[in-house]
Order: C-alpha cells, then sequence, then structure tokens
C-alpha cells in the first residue's frame, strides 16, 4: 500500500485566492483526520471524519475553512478565502477503526504558503 | 489540551538507551495511552501504545505505571535516526475527535 497520499505537496496562492487540498486514505481505513501544524501552535486537529461522516470540527478555525468526504478513498480541505496566517503544513491521517486501539497512518504533509 | 505533560527536550547520546517520560495524571480507566514520534520535514509516525501492561514491538517499549498515571517510552539503543519530537497521547476512552490530540512533544537530540 502507498500509504496516505496528499496533493499538493506544496503550494503557494495569494491571499483571497481559494485553496484545495486532497487526501487519498489508506484503502479499508474508515476514520481520517485532517490537521494543521506551525512552529507557534504545534499539530492541532481540524476535523475527524468516521464512515465519511464529520464527527467533530471544533477544531475548524473558522468559516473560511470546509472539509468534505465525499466518498471512503478521499478528502479536500479547501479554504476560501485565504490568509497569509493560514501559512503551514496541513497534514491527512487515517486509520483502520478511528479507535483507542489502533495506530493512525500520516500522510507527508502539504506545505502551504500564502502571500 | 492534551492532557499529558512531557519534557520539552532530551539528549542521549547514540547506541544508548533513551528513556521518554509521560505524565498522565487524569487518566480514566479505559483510555489508551499513544505515542508517536516525528522526523524533520516528516509527518507524525506511530511508535506504540498501550493500556495498562507493557508493551513492546520493534521500535521501542512503553512501561506503564501501575496506577497509570505517567509512562515511559524506552527506546533501547537510540540512533541518530531515532533524533525527532515524541508525543505521548492519551486516547480519550469517549472517542471522537478528542482522541488524537497532539501536544508539544519531547525533542530528542541524539548525540553521536
Amino acid at each position: 500500500d502507498a500509504g496516505v497520499i496528499q496533493s499538493p505537496r506544496h503550494e503557494v496562492t495569494e491571499m483571497g485566492q481559494e485553496v484545495t487540498l486532497r487526501c487519498k486514505p489508506i484503502s479499508g481505513h474508515n476514520s481520517l483526520f485532517w490537521y494543521r501544524q506551525t512552529m507557534m501552535r504545534g499539530l492541532e486537529l481540524l476535523i475527524y471524519f468516521n464512515n465519511n461522516v464529520p464527527i467533530d470540527d471544533s477544531g475548524m478555525p473558522e468559516d473560511r475553512f470546509s472539509a468534505k468526504m465525499p466518498n471512503a478513498s478521499f478528502s479536500t480541505l479547501k479554504i476560501q478565502p485565504s490568509e497569509p496566517r493560514d501559512s503551514a503544513v496541513y497534514f491527512c491521517a487515517s486509520s483502520p477503526q478511528g479507535g483507542m486501539n489502533t495506530e493512525a497512518f500520516f500522510g507527508q504533509g502539504t506545505r502551504l504558503t500564502v502571500v | 489540551d492534551a492532557k499529558t505533560t512531557q519534557p520539552n527536550s532530551m539528549e542521549s547520546n547514540e547506541e544508548e538507551p533513551v528513556h521518554l517520560p509521560c505524565n498522565h495524571s487524569t487518566i480514566s480507566g479505559t483510555d489508551y495511552i499513544h505515542w508517536y514520534r516525528q522526523l524533520p520535514s516528516q509527518g507524525p509516525e506511530y511508535v506504540i501504545h498501550g493500556l495498562t501492561s507493557n508493551v513492546n514491538n520493534r521500535m521501542a517499549s512503553l512501561a506503564i505505571a501501575e496506577d497509570r498515571k505517567s509512562s515511559t517510552l524506552i527506546l533501547h539503543r537510540a540512533t541518530l535516526r531515532d533524533a525527532a519530537v515524541y508525543y505521548c497521547i492519551r486516547f480519550y476512552s469517549g472517542g471522537g475527535a478528542d482522541g488524537l490530540t497532539f501536544g508539544k512533544g519531547t525533542h530528542l537530540i541524539i548525540q553521536p
């Protein structure tokens, strides 16, 4: 298995533009997590899906952020409009059950720079 | 609030054992303890997890205190590749997003 695949690996965009980050979880995993990492705030959990349904989005910073999981093999995180303070590395992770007795697998991340 | 406490950084020598401590004094009876690590410029990587008993795998050992209020990740023979940030996570039994919340972690430095 190729693991969790994120695209693009790097994204540079201008303030005000729409940005879409993509994630393909490991086949058979039914839990998916989106994280944001910055030097100041560390790793922050943004949203968690289970069986394609958003379970907890309390970590989504504001309405400019939205996430979808239309099927078990694909998820998107969209920022519209983007702002310089959104610059960060965004990670996607998946796990077989999302429960306590399993491990989560992380992608390589998307480094977003908003100028 | 990750509800675990770890030292900000630790230093060790190559080929020596490393003991990384973690306090989780408010843990409940069914919460699992997970450890992940993050190498430079990579995503977090699973290391080990456990509930009550000590656990061993090819990467490390996890020693859990009898009262479960603390645990120690043991790297038996550190290499330069083990230099990373190590996160101890208390995985809540209620499930949901709180289950996989990262704190600041311990920055492990390995000296050659």
